[in-house]
């Protein structure tokens, strides 16, 4: 069973514009999770989507979006970029169903440095 | 917000030391706790759900236990070998579907 995959791996993007990651999912997972990383912080949960729903937002302000697609696959967007948002950008996935317990599966990451 | 703290922050020991890390979390309304082992360059891979105060989970030369009641856990490496060297994070279940992550503990093995 193939992993989860993040698109791009890296990027470089300048401070005021928008970037766009893509996260595809476990092949049957329908529940995507996002997870920030700066240096010295753990990781920051941004947001989680099932069936195309988010079901929760972690403590981010609006320029952090996200969504789903029927096919499970998430993008999440950031818009007028900052300095700050320089970091590492993990996606899980999961089946979505079965509550505290379940693993989620993360993918390799999507590193965004913003000059 | 719940805070989830580990320590300690770093660790280095000799291949063949055991040792162990600790995970503090909120006691109340608890729901699972996750452990998860990150080497450098790749995915975050788990390692133990566990949900039961006393749970003890075991995975070849690491084992889990826990605490529900004081909110903690701990993990404990065997006989560490240099592929052990990695980040461990613990994670806690909260109501909302997202783990809390705490900042981890990196543990590096040498020869």
């Amino acid at each position: 069973k193939a992993g989860v995959t993040q698109t791009p791996r890296y990027l470089i993007k300048t401070r005021g514009q928008q970037v766009t990651l893509s996260c595809s999912p476990i092949s049957g997972h329908r529940s995507v999770s996002w997870y920030q990383q700066t240096p010295g912080q753990g990781l920051q949960f941004l947001f989680e989507y099932f069936s195309e729903t988010q079901r929760n937002k972690g403590n981010f302000p609006g320029r952090f979006s996200g969504r789903q697609f029927s096919n499970s696959r998430s993008e999440m967007n950031v818009s007028t970029l900052e300095l700050g948002d320089s970091a590492l950008y993990l996606c899980a996935s999961s089946s979505g169903l079965a509550g505290p317990q379940e693993t989620q599966y993360f993918g390799p990451g999507t590193r965004l440095l913003v000059l | 917000i719940l805070n989830v703290e580990q320590s300690p922050q770093s660790l280095h020991v000799q291949e063949g030391d055991s040792t162990n890390f600790t995970c503090s979390f909120p006691s109340s309304n608890f729901y699972a706790l996750h452990w998860y082992r990150w080497e450098t360059a790749k995915s975050p891979e788990a390692l133990f759900v566990m949900t039961l105060n006393g749970d003890e989970k075991k995975k070849g030369r690491i084992s889990a236990t826990l605490n529900t009641k004081e909110g903690y856990s701990y993990l404990y490496i065997k006989g560490s070998q240099p592929e052990d060297s990695a980040t461990y994070l613990c994670a806690f279940f909260n109501s909302g579907y997202a783990l809390n992550f705490g900042k981890g503990t990196s543990l590096l093995v040498t020869p």
